[in-house]
């Protein structure tokens, strides 16, 4: 089956760090992806991880353990456009075709 | 890059009623492209997903279905809508492997 695990609901302060879990069971994989959500907004591409290790972009970062099926995304020095929902998603390859499959999303708010 | 179109932005239908969504791509050929659902608060449902003209793979049953009568045009449509179809519906494509997905801005869909 397919399955992707991550916090429903995560706080944290201005200026701090935060790291998000996702942790995924999928018939196959070709990679996994990080998305940003603003409530009532479209998703954003954040990241995307396909070998494992630490893919750096700025104040995100995203890692990935193909061997345990985790992932993490690392937010640094927050800001509070930073509250919005993080969707981990994978890549799923079958037999006909690859298809991308959603956690439910972490909803993230920063306080000051 | 990709540009997803959909319309409307926002719908509100009464039960019983037919739904029809278009959603088109610019920028690239043969994508993947994908229908998904989003309740309030909640993850990304992948409702169809298509990999050519005329091939859809539908993920849930459900009172919905899809076509794709063009390269670049993904239809959702319903004979008659339920309240449970309320939600924001998200098309979005990818060219497969290791690209990621581009979204459209979503309809917002109220059924009473």
């Amino acid at each position: 089956g397919q399955n992707i695990d991550q916090p429903t609901e995560m706080t944290a302060t201005e200026g701090a760090i935060v790291q998000i879990n996702c942790t995924y069971q999928t018939s196959g994989f070709n990679g996994l992806f990080w998305y940003q959500q603003h409530a009532g907004e479209a998703p954003t591409f954040l990241s995307y991880n396909v070998l494992d290790g630490l893919e750096e972009k700025g104040r995100f970062s995203s890692f990935l353990s193909r061997s345990k099926g985790y992932s993490y995304l690392l937010l640094k020095e927050l800001q509070m456009k930073d509250s919005a929902s993080y969707l981990c998603a994978v890549r799923d390859v079958g037999s006909s075709a690859s298809k991308i499959i959603f956690g439910s999303g972490t909803r993230l708010s920063i306080r000051p | 890059s990709q540009t997803i179109h959909q319309w409307p932005a926002t719908l509100v239908q009464p039960v019983g009623s037919p739904l029809s969504l278009e959603c088109t791509v610019e920028g690239t050929s043969n994508p993947n492209l994908y229908w998904y659902r989003q309740a309030a608060g909640r993850g990304l449902q992948l409702l169809f997903y298509s990999v050519g003209i005329g091939q859809i793979s539908s993920e849930v049953p459900q009172n919905l279905s899809a076509s794709r009568p063009q390269d670049r045009q993904f239809i959702l449509s319903s004979k008659k809508l339920l309240l449970s179809d309320s939600g924001f519906y998200l098309c979005a494509g990818d060219s497969g492997g290791y690209n990621e997905q581009f979204f459209g801005p979503g309809t917002r869909l109220t059924v009473l």
